[in-house]
């Protein structure tokens, strides 16, 4: 099956840096994939997407890249800002659907002011 | 619209209980999924549904069932809890964009 490695664990930046996640995945089947926002306690949100057949998506501050022939994927958070700060999941899925995900681990990101 | 709703938010289970947990979408989507959440981890495919009457299994299926009788709903069955379930269950839908997921429904075990 498929296997999704992310790292960091933990990130913390100032506010106004940049932040990357980065991740990699073993089934070069799949091809889509999101990226989920979880603030403590509450559901995972998806903040961006991303399928096979492109290379890199924007929307405002956040930006996603893909490169399928090394298998990894990152997302790049321009201007941090303390609102920022939560735990951001990577995952990958073979469904155009968007449904049946394999998450990485989690990447804790703190903004400090 | 609600969403993905999902009953109880709490519930606390002795080992060898068995409940349903509940959830709801009203978005009309093909595709329904159970999670579960581990502290610190990523969130792991139990089962999942591709359309009313159709389910299969994810990465952890055992010790759970369901069913999918109509779009709207696809409840989870614990059939005798164990301490191994403590965790937080996610129910998600999706139609050709990704997870919505509901508020989860944190269980624990004793």
């Amino acid at each position: 099956g498929e296997n999704v490695e992310q790292h960091p664990s933990t990130l913390s930046v100032q506010e106004g840096d940049s932040a990357v996640i980065k991740c990699t995945y073993s089934d070069s089947a799949s091809n889509y994939f999101p990226w989920y926002k979880q603030e403590l306690g509450k559901r995972p949100q998806l903040i961006i997407d991303i399928r096979s057949n492109v290379g890199e998506k924007k929307d405002q501050r956040i930006a996603v890249t893909l490169n399928k022939t090394a298998k990894h994927f990152s997302l790049h958070i321009t201007e941090t800002q303390p609102e920022d700060s939560a735990v951001y999941f990577c995952a990958a899925s073979r469904n155009n659907a968007g449904n049946m995900l394999t998450f990485g681990g989690g990447t804790r990101l703190m903004v400090k002011p | 619209n609600a969403g993905v709703t999902q009953t109880p938010k709490f519930q606390v289970l002795k080992t060898g209980q068995s409940m349903t947990l509940q959830c709801a979408q009203d978005m009309n989507h093909e595709y329904m999924s159970w999670y579960r959440q581990d502290p610190g981890m990523g969130l792991r495919l139990i089962h999942y549904s591709v359309g009313a009457g159709i389910t299969d299994q994810g990465e952890v299926p055992n010790g759970y069932n369901v069913s999918r009788s109509t779009t709207e709903d696809f409840p989870l069955r614990l059939l005798s809890a164990a301490p191994s379930q403590t965790s937080v269950y996610f129910c998600a839908s999706s139609s050709t964009g990704g997870e919505y997921f509901g508020p989860g429904t944190r269980l624990t075990v004793t």
